[in-house]
C-alpha cells in the first residue's frame, strides 16, 4: 500500500517552455503532498507543501510564479515549471501523507522526475 | 539555522558485517526522526521512524537509536548484504501540522561480497 507515482519519469525540453509533472497517490487519499528538488549528491530540498483544495505553501526562495502547484483532488497534485531554463534542470520528487492509514508522520515518495532543460 | 550532518564519504563494508551510519543535527528539537533509503535515480523509500521519547527502534535487520541529548541518531544494518548498497537519508520533523521534513545529504553505503 501507499504507492505514489509520478509522470513523466524523464523529460527534456527547450529553454522557455513549460513542463508539467504529475504526482498521484494510487491507493490512498493524500490530503497533503510535498514537492522537492534534488541536485546530484545533494539533499532533498522542500519546495512547497500542497494541501488539497487550497493554495500551496512555498518555502523561502522558491518562486511561486515559476513553480505552479495545483492540488485539485485527494489523489493528484501537479507541478508546472514555467518558462524553464537550464538552471531548472534537476530531479523533482513528490511525496504524500496518508492520515487515513494512521501513519501521518510518514511521507511516501514518488519515483521522481528527471527534468533536463536544453 | 537547522543543520543535519551525515557523513558525506561513502561507507564501504564487507558482506555480513554491521553497517553503522550517523546522523547529527543542530539548532533543532525534532519530534520525529526518520531514515530513508534512496537508490540512484529513484525517490526515497521510508525505512524507520523513531519518536523523541523513544531510544531505540528495530525492524528486521535494521536498528535505529535516537539520543536527543547528543542530538544524534545511529542507523544500523546487521548482516549486511550487497543489496543493501544505497544512499541512506536521515530526516527530521516537528510535531503536528503537515510534517515538514528536513533531510540530510545522505551517506552512500557500499556492501562488498
Amino acid at each position: 500500500g501507499a504507492v505514489v507515482s509520478q509522470h513523466p519519469s524523464r523529460v527534456i525540453c527547450k529553454s522557455g517552455t513549460s513542463v508539467k509533472i504529475e504526482c498521484r497517490s494510487l491507493d490512498f487519499q493524500a490530503t497533503t503532498m510535498f514537492w522537492y528538488r534534488q541536485f546530484p549528491k545533494k539533499s532533498l530540498m522542500l519546495m512547497a507543501t500542497s494541501n488539497e483544495g487550497s493554495k500551496a505553501t512555498y518555502e523561502q526562495g522558491v518562486e511561486k510564479d515559476k513553480f505552479l502547484i495545483n492540488h485539485a483532488s485527494l489523489t493528484l497534485s501537479t507541478l508546472t515549471v514555467t518558462s524553464a531554463h537550464p538552471e531548472d534542470s534537476s530531479f523533482y520528487i513528490c511525496s504524500a501523507t496518508s492520515p487515513a492509514s494512521g501513519k501521518m508522520d510518514t511521507q511516501y515518495f514518488g519515483p521522481g522526475t528527471r527534468l533536463t532543460v536544453l | 539555522s537547522q543543520k543535519i550532518e551525515q557523513n558525506s564519504e561513502a561507507l564501504n563494508i564487507q558482506e555480513g558485517k554491521t553497517a553503522t551510519l550517523t546522523c547529527n543535527y543542530t539548532n533543532y528539537s525534532p519530534a520525529y526522526l526518520q531514515w530513508y533509503r534512496q537508490d540512484p535515480g529513484r525517490g526515497p523509500v521510508f525505512l524507520l521512524l523513531i519518536r523523541e521519547n523513544e531510544k531505540e527502534k528495530r525492524k528486521e535487520r535494521l536498528k535505529v537509536t535516537f539520543d536527543t541529548t547528543l542530538k544524534q541518531s545511529l542507523f544500523h544494518i546487521t548482516a549486511s548484504q550487497p543489496a543493501d548498497s544505497a544512499t541512506y537519508l536521515c530526516a527530521l520533523s516537528g510535531s503536528g501540522g503537515y510534517n515538514k521534513l528536513i533531510f540530510g545529504a545522505g551517506t552512500r553505503l557500499a556492501v562488498h561480497p
